[in-house]
């Protein structure tokens, strides 16, 4: 089937450390798209790419890197120059909008829920 | 500077009909979008406008004046399964899509 997966589902860091969410979409889509949920909020725009070997800082990239080495991949990387990563990462992708029935929405993954002792 | 307004909280009657603004102000728009996300879950797709007027599918509607920057989803008929939160987002440069802080809509007996 196809779809976004991310993993893992839940992580546990202790201060300091580096830490990697993987994002893998097999939707042929262009455009990939990290965001950060606080409880209570909505999202926030961390990076976003457009194409392969592209990638644009989104509202708060602080303390965030990514890379899009491949079409299917956006790995997002937290690290520990984030102050505050407890948080619901959501990685999302789309092919860009226009063209017949093409909206451009988002499809979401199940999202990574990152915790930090 | 981009800004995407809601409501924070709603409460509405099970078989009522309730209406969730949404007003923005952004560099560029190439659509809006309508999500609904339950707690803990991923958002879904509700509804995509990108001309004026009203979209309409099922008991879901949605609507959009860009010379406004407003929209607003309407939802009829509600059942207990629509307790969730409701998330306006806009397509406003290349490929940004910004989301507003979500409207959480309680549905009571």
């Amino acid at each position: 089937d196809g779809g976004i997966t991310q993993s893992p589902k839940y992580l546990f860091r202790k201060e300091g450390q580096n830490v990697t969410l993987s994002c893998e979409q097999n939707l042929n889509h262009d455009a990939m798209y990290w965001y950060r949920q606080d409880p209570g909020q909505g999202l926030r725009l961390i990076y976003y790419s457009q194409i392969v070997n592209d990638f644009q800082k989104g509202d708060i990239a602080e303390g965030y890197s990514v890379s899009r080495e491949k079409k299917e991949s956006f790995p997002l990387t937290v690290t520990s120059a984030q102050k505050n990563p407890t948080a619901f990462y959501l990685c999302a992708s789309n092919n860009r909008g226009g063209g017949l029935g093409n909206t451009g929405e988002l499809f979401f993954g199940e999202g990574s829920r990152l915790t930090v002792l | 500077g981009q800004n995407i307004d809601q409501p924070t909280e709603m409460t509405a009657t099970e078989g009522a009909i309730v209406q969730i603004n949404c007003t923005y102000q952004t560099s560029g728009f190439n659509g809006l979008f309508w999500y609904q996300q339950h707690a803990g879950e991923a958002p879904t797709f509700l509804s995509y406008n990108v001309l004026d007027g009203l979209e309409e599918k099922g008991r879901f509607s949605s609507f959009l004046s860009r010379s406004k920057g407003y929209s607003y989803l309407l939802l009829k008929e509600l059942q207990m399964k629509d307790s969730a939160s409701y998330l306006c987002a806009v397509h406003s440069s290349a490929s940004k899509i910004i989301f507003g802080s979500g409207t959480r809509l309680s549905i009571r007996p």
